[in-house]
Parts: C-alpha cells; sequence; structure tokens
C-alpha cells in the first residue's frame, strides 16, 4: 500500500532563508508526483508537476526534485517570503489513477 | 470555465439527512476527482471519473457515499444519512486526461466544506 510521508510536519524560517521541504513514498510504481499549497480555508494550488520519467522541474523560486527508485522528492523555496506561508502537499498518482497525499508541511515564514 | 467550480461553499446538515456536492470541472477536462479533507487530516481520495466512467470506486468510504458524472462534465458527490463523521471538506479536482499522459496535471477546486449536525 503506497504511504506518503512529508517531513517536517511544520516550519518555520526568518524571511530570505532558503529551505527544502520533503516528502517520501512507499512504492515507485507511480505515474508522477505533484507539490501543492493550500492556504488556510481554501482549496489546493498546484506548484509543480513531476511525471515519473523526469528528475525535476522548476518555476520561479521553486525547485521540485524527485528520485523516483529511492521515494523521494524535495520543494527547494528559495529566498522565503512571508508570502509562502502554506502548508504544503505532495501528491503521488498511482499507476491506477488514485492518489496519495501527503499530510503536509505547514511553512510560516517570518518578516 | 476558467476554474474547476464547487457548489455549495458551505453545507450545514442535520444527521440522517442526504446531500448533494456539486463540482463544475474546467471546461474539456475529461478527468475529475473527489478528496475528502477532515479535519487535522490529510486528504483521502475518494473517487476518480474518466469520461463518465468511475473504474474504481472502493475509496467511497461506505455505502452511503455515491458519485455520478454526466455528459463528461459536471459532477455530483451525494451522502446518504450524513453522520457526524462525514463533516469535511470535500474537494474536486479535474486534469486534462487521466493516467500517465503529461497533461495530467490536477487543478483542484476551492471544496465544500460540510458539517453534519
Amino acid at each position: 500500500k503506497q504511504e506518503v510521508t512529508q517531513i517536517p510536519a511544520a516550519l518555520s524560517v526568518p524571511e530570505g532563508e532558503n529551505l527544502v521541504l520533503n516528502c517520501s513514498f512507499t512504492d515507485s510504481a507511480i505515474y508522477n508526483l505533484q507539490w501543492f499549497r493550500q492556504d488556510p480555508g481554501k482549496g489546493l494550488t498546484s506548484l509543480l508537476l513531476i511525471q515519473s520519467s523526469q528528475r525535476e522541474q522548476t518555476s520561479g523560486r521553486l525547485n521540485a526534485s524527485l528520485d523516483k527508485s529511492s521515494g523521494r522528492s524535495t520543494l527547494y523555496i528559495a529566498a522565503s517570503q512571508p508570502g509562502d506561508s502554506a502548508t504544503y502537499l505532495c501528491a503521488v498518482r498511482l499507476n491506477n489513477n488514485d492518489m496519495r497525499f501527503g499530510a503536509g508541511t505547514r511553512l510560516t515564514v517570518k518578516p | 470555465g476558467a476554474g474547476v467550480s464547487q457548489s455549495p461553499s458551505n453545507k450545514v446538515t442535520e444527521k440522517g439527512k442526504d446531500v448533494e456536492l456539486r463540482c463544475d470541472p474546467i471546461s474539456g477536462h475529461t478527468a475529475l476527482y473527489w478528496y475528502r479533507q477532515s479535519l487535522g487530516q490529510g486528504l483521502e481520495f475518494l473517487i476518480y471519473f474518466q469520461g463518465n466512467s468511475a473504474p474504481d470506486k472502493s475509496g467511497l468510504p461506505s455505502d452511503r457515499f455515491s458519485a455520478e458524472r454526466t455528459g463528461g462534465s459536471v459532477s455530483t458527490l451525494t451522502i446518504q444519512r450524513t453522520q457526524q463523521e462525514d463533516s469535511a471538506v470535500y474537494l474536486c479536482a479535474s486534469s486534462l486526461v487521466g493516467g500517465g499522459s503529461v497533461n495530467n496535471e490536477q487543478f483542484f477546486g476551492p471544496g465544500t466544506r460540510l458539517t453534519v449536525l
């Protein structure tokens, strides 16, 4: 059974710091891995999608990597800003189209 | 439409009543997904539609839950005889296609917050 784990559960950093969020999954048979952010009381916003054949994706200050064989992904946020404060979720799409989400990392960036 | 929309945004109901939640996917998206997010918990996958078909309904938590999709567009999630443990935010997402295509990025709606008293 696919399990997705995110570490740390919560993270607080000063503005301007670079940071890394971690996601691990137990079964490497995935179609893709997607990183989302969720703001309180709101839906999910897609940040980056990495297909199983890819190793990384970049968008602005965000970079996501995927090591399928080891079951790991990282989300790197450069020069963090208070507006980055949110819960970050990673999700893997299984080969039967089920999705499995991690519990999220709650990020707080202090001004 | 510009994005995935869901209605109602909030629903308060009494235990034992039936509720119907609606999802309008992005126009042209063939794949549609329902999730549930309970307070303090991660997202739980419920069901996936490719067109009007749901190949696997095993993610639905009980037989009180059902979902349908018509015309390859709008989907409704119905919960019969609601229980307090059904209280959660129900999220819908759509993607251009399902499966292993490069066009399977999911876009989420704002969710419906269901409270069962």
